[in-house]
């Protein structure tokens, strides 16, 4: 059992490229997140999912895209890497409150980080 | 929308002794949870302890504990007997509820962090 696994860890880009950070979640869980740190700022949310085939925005969607087009993975992409973009990624995932016991537990990746050059 | 403050940027603190970090939050929910999470140098973001807002008992995990002032809007971690381990950034969080198709799931607004150090 990994739990949320995400891939890269590290990775470096020139600015006007794209990638695409994949997060995979082996807990069946319906909820998935993503967020990104920056120093003195917390965690904040890109995007999120509340099933396979949904996606909405957060508090910072600008300049990334998602998908969901299985209910273990979530995908983040970035079209046009700039500067602003470079923070480390976490993606994280939880399960429904009937199976939860509404705990509302979000279970986290270790993280992906970004350096836009 | 909600806010989290966490006044704190560091902390410091000897081994085996107690210390307490804040946080304060702003929101109009009657409904909501609070998390604290920490993370270590590995960076992995872990559970330390979780508050519901309708509950009057502040929670209580081993050598974590809360003090959750409602009225006041404050949910602060008290950490006894302090292990070197210990030494992490720790978030607190509050999570709003929505609903989704019947079921309801949450989203975390994160304080700034405080960044705390045990020493020996």
């Amino acid at each position: 059992n990994a739990g949320v696994t995400q891939t890269p860890k590290f990775r470096v880009l020139k600015t006007g490229q794209s990638m695409t950070l994949l997060c995979a979640q082996d807990m069946n869980h319906e909820y998935m997140y993503w967020y990104r740190q920056d120093p003195g700022m917390g965690l904040r949310l890109i995007h999120y999912s509340v099933g396979e085939g949904t996606t909405a925005k957060g508090e910072v969607p600008d300049g990334y895209n998602v998908s969901r087009l299985k209910k273990q993975n979530f995908l983040l992409g970035l079209e046009s890497a700039a500067p602003s973009q470079t923070s480390v990624y976490f993606c994280a995932s939880s399960p429904t409150e009937v199976l939860a016991g509404q705990l509302y537990e979000q279970y986290f990746g270790p993280g992906t980080r970004l350096t836009v050059t | 929308a909600q806010t989290v403050t966490q006044s704190q940027p560091e902390m410091s603190v000897q081994e085996a002794e107690t210390v307490t970090l804040s946080c304060t939050y702003d929101t109009s929910e009657n409904n909501y949870y609070l998390f604290w999470y920490k993370q270590p140098p590995s960076r992995q973001m872990i559970l330390v302890i979780r508050q519901e807002a309708y509950k009057q008992q502040n929670a209580t995990e081993n050598r974590f504990s809360v003090n959750f002032q409602k009225a006041a809007k404050s949910f602060s971690l008290k950490i006894s007997d302090s292990q070197l381990g210990d030494t992490a950034m720790y978030f607190c969080a509050f999570m709003t509820l929505y609903n989704a198709g019947g079921t309801s799931y949450g989203k975390l607004t994160f304080g700034q962090g405080t960044i705390l150090t045990v020493h020996p």
